[in-house]
């Protein structure tokens, strides 16, 4: 079956500008989770969400992060006033309740920002 | 906190010898833990997982791990290297329940001569 799925795949934006990186999760995948991968940091957690509860927020690194996920399904990660050090792969990844949190992850979003 | 330490950064073999890949954790309760692949400009391959039971796993591509609670460790192995294999590989703990983000060491990057 299709796996997850992320867009777009690469994005090259401004500083200051805003971007929006988006997540198709597997269908039937109540969990999705956002990772940030860059050279000086490694793999770093974002934002979760599961079903209808609220997202565990706790890894955004500032308030210029943010993210939604509608109809439990599709998310969107947004940047505002992208800044150098926003430049990394965004990784999302999504699992089934139950399924001993076994995540799947998706080909990443690599983000430069100039 | 949780953590996860890979202290091996760069590993090379020759193609058809054997290959061990060292994982350390710290965790507060019984972990799950999981190795995943990533080959260049790709996302995150799960390899193998283990939640409980069989301390010894197996997972796709010829890779097994062993469940060590006595040294905290959860060591990749595989018995003979294809060149295929060229990739970096991430040792990663997690939870089912509450915070379930997954952390993740900071990656071996396995080379394969031939």
């Amino acid at each position: 079956g299709a796996g997850v799925s992320q867009s777009p795949s690469n994005k090259v934006t401004e500083k200051g500008k805003d971007v929006e990186l988006r997540c198709d999760p597997i269908s039937g995948h109540t969990a999705l989770y956002w990772y940030r991968q860059s050279l000086g940091q490694g793999l770093e957690f974002l934002i979760y969400f599961q079903g209808n509860s609220a997202p565990d927020k706790s890894g955004l690194p500032s308030d210029r992060f943010s993210a939604e996920r509608t109809g439990g399904s599709v998310s969107t990660l947004t940047i505002q006033r992208t800044q150098q050090e926003d430049s990394a792969v965004y990784l999302c990844a999504s699992s089934r309740q139950g399924g001993g949190n076994e995540q799947y992850f998706g080909p990443g979003t690599r983000l430069t920002v100039t | 906190a949780q953590s996860v330490t890979q202290p091996d950064i760069h590993i090379t073999v020759s193609e058809g010898a054997s290959l061990e890949l060292r994982c350390n954790y710290s965790y507060g309760a019984t972990p799950y833990l999981f190795w995943y692949v990533q080959s260049p400009g790709q996302g995150l391959q799960l390899l193998l997982k283990y939640f409980s039971g069989d301390t010894l796993v197996q997972g796709i591509k010829g890779f097994e791990a062993e469940f060590k609670r006595s040294q905290s460790s959860f060591n990749l192995r595989k018995p003979s290297v294809h060149w295929s294999d060229a990739a970096e590989y991430f040792c990663a703990v997690g939870a089912d329940t509450g915070r379930r983000a997954l952390t993740f060491g900071s990656g071996t990057r396995l080379q394969v001569q031939p």
